[in-house]
């Protein structure tokens, strides 16, 4: 089955500092790369997506890329802001949604 | 409603017991999954509805863990006979079509079983 491996497992930046979060997975049929914000006592929350067939894509302040032949796959922030603090996760679909181990995230201000 | 809803939002229970999670999907939406969420782990897979049928269950990790969604809207997730590995955050998703685009999470139930 799919296997998705995350890093940094902890990340500490300054407010305004950018942030990058790395994922690979191992299914190379995995075509649906979904990011996840969760925050203390909820449930995770879709941030961004992107799906096999482009490269890049961003919403504001986040941006994630792929890179299929290496089969590996980042976020990043910029600007980062104190609400930005929450735990991330990196998931793939192949058969179903696996997860990443996920990244805290703590912006200092 | 406007999100995916759980309850309870805690549940306490002593080894042995049975449990049962509810979760209430938004209205409309075909597909439901069902995921086990680990003190400072990623959520792991347990079950995927379509509508009513059951149509992956291989994440369920023994036949203590019994899912039903019999109207294809709301769904059960029961724990026969719990212990202590059973305790957990259990998360339910909930999506429009078919697959896993555009999952909308609940807040989720902790287990704890003592």
């Amino acid at each position: 089955g799919e296997n998705v491996e995350q890093h940094p497992s902890t990340l500490s930046v300054q407010e305004g500092d950018s942030a990058v979060i790395k994922c690979t997975y191992s299914d190379s049929a995995s075509n649906y790369f979904p990011w996840y914000k969760q925050e203390l006592g909820k449930g995770p929350q879709l941030i961004i997506d992107i799906r096999s067939n482009v490269g890049e894509k961003k919403d504001q302040r986040i941006a994630v890329t792929l890179n299929k032949t290496a089969k590996h796959f980042s976020l990043h922030i910029t600007e980062t802001q104190p609400e930005d603090s929450a735990v991330y996760f990196c998931a793939a679909l192949g058969n179903m949604l696996t997860f990443g181990g996920g990244t805290r995230l703590m912006v200092k201000p | 409603g406007a999100g995916v809803s759980q309850s309870p939002r805690y549940k306490v229970a002593k080894r042995g017991q049975d449990v049962a999670l509810r979760c209430d999907p938004i209205s409309g939406h075909v597909s439901l999954f069902w995921y086990q969420q680990a003190l400072g782990q990623g959520p792991e897979f347990l079950t995927y509805f379509q509508n009513e049928a059951q149509l992956d269950k291989s994440g369920l990790p023994s036949d203590r863990f019994f899912a039903e969604r019999p109207e294809g809207s709301v769904s059960t997730l029961k724990i026969q006979r719990t212990q202590q590995e059973d305790s957990a955050v259990y998360l339910c998703a909930s999506s429009l079509s078919g697959g896993a685009y555009g999952y909308t999470f609940g807040s989720g139930t902790r287990l704890t079983v003592v």
